[in-house]
C-alpha cells in the first residue's frame, strides 16, 4: 500500500495567517492526490483534486501544489470556519489511502 | 447534486455481520464507482472498497477476506457486508461516489460492535 504522511499532525494559527500542510507519499503518485476538509461531526469535503484543482465552490484562499511524492495545501488567510482536520488521499494505486490528518486550530 | 444516505443497524454483536446500505438519490447510480470508507472515533479515514454499477469490485486487502459489496441499480442502492466483526470495526461508516476523488458523501452512520 502507498503510505501517506502528513505534517504537522496539528497546528495553531491566528486568523489571517498563511497555513501550509504537507503530504508525502511513499512512492511516486504523479498528480493523483486529493485534499479533504473535515469539520467535527461532519463528513469530509473535497477541497482539491489532482493536486492543484480547486473543487467547485471552495474558497480561493485554498490552493494545492505538488507532484510525484511531495504535496502541499495552503490556506492563504486562515478564517474561523477553516477550523477542521485536513486529509490527503492518493488514488494512483489501489487501495486508495489517506494521510493521518492535520488538525488546524485558531490561536 | 448527488445525495447519498447510509442505513443499517447501529449495533452489531461481535462475530456477527455488519450490513449497511447506501441509497443514491438526485443522480444516477449507473456508470460510476461507489465506495465505503470508515472512521473510528477520533481517528483517520480508511478506504474499505468500491463497487461499480456493473458489479465489479475492488477491496482493501486489509479487509478483503471479510468484505462483500453488492449493487442494486433498480433501487439506486449499493451495500456493504463485513463479517466476523470485532470491537475494532466500531466506526462511522461513510458511502461516497468514487471518481478517485470523493466529491459526494453520505452523512455517515455510526456502527458499534458490542454484545
Amino acid at each position: 500500500d502507498i503510505q501517506m504522511t502528513q505534517s504537522p499532525s496539528s497546528l495553531s494559527a491566528s486568523v489571517g495567517d498563511r497555513v501550509t500542510i504537507t503530504c508525502q507519499a511513499s512512492q511516486d503518485i504523479r498528480k493523483y492526490l486529493n485534499w479533504y476538509q473535515q469539520r467535527p461531526g461532519k463528513a469530509p469535503k473535497l477541497l482539491i483534486y489532482d493536486a492543484s484543482n480547486l473543487q467547485t465552490g471552495v474558497p480561493s484562499r485554498f490552493s494545492g501544489r505538488g507532484s510525484g511524492t511531495d504535496f502541499t495545501v495552503t490556506i492563504s488567510g486562515l478564517q474561523p470556519e477553516d477550523i477542521a482536520t485536513y486529509y490527503c488521499q492518493q488514488y494512483d494505486y489501489l487501495p486508495w489511502t489517506f494521510g493521518q490528518g492535520t488538525r488546524v486550530e485558531i490561536k | 447534486q448527488v445525495q447519498l444516505q447510509e442505513s443499517g443497524p447501529g449495533l452489531v454483536k461481535p462475530s456477527e455481520t455488519l450490513s449497511l446500505t447506501c441509497t443514491v438519490s438526485t443522480g444516477s447510480i449507473r456508470g460510476y464507482y461507489w465506495t465505503w470508507i470508515r472512521q473510528p472515533a477520533g481517528k483517520g479515514l480508511e478506504w474499505i472498497g468500491r463497487i461499480h454499477s456493473s458489479g465489479g469490485t475492488n477491496y482493501n486487502p486489509s479487509l478483503k477476506s471479510r468484505v462483500t459489496m453488492s449493487v442494486d441499480t433498480s433501487k439506486s442502492q449499493f451495500s456493504l457486508k463485513l463479517n466476523s466483526v470485532t470491537a475494532a470495526d466500531t466506526a462511522v461508516y461513510y458511502c461516497a461516489r468514487d471518481a478517485g476523488s470523493f466529491g459526494y458523501w453520505g452523512q455517515g452512520t455510526l456502527v458499534t460492535v458490542s454484545s
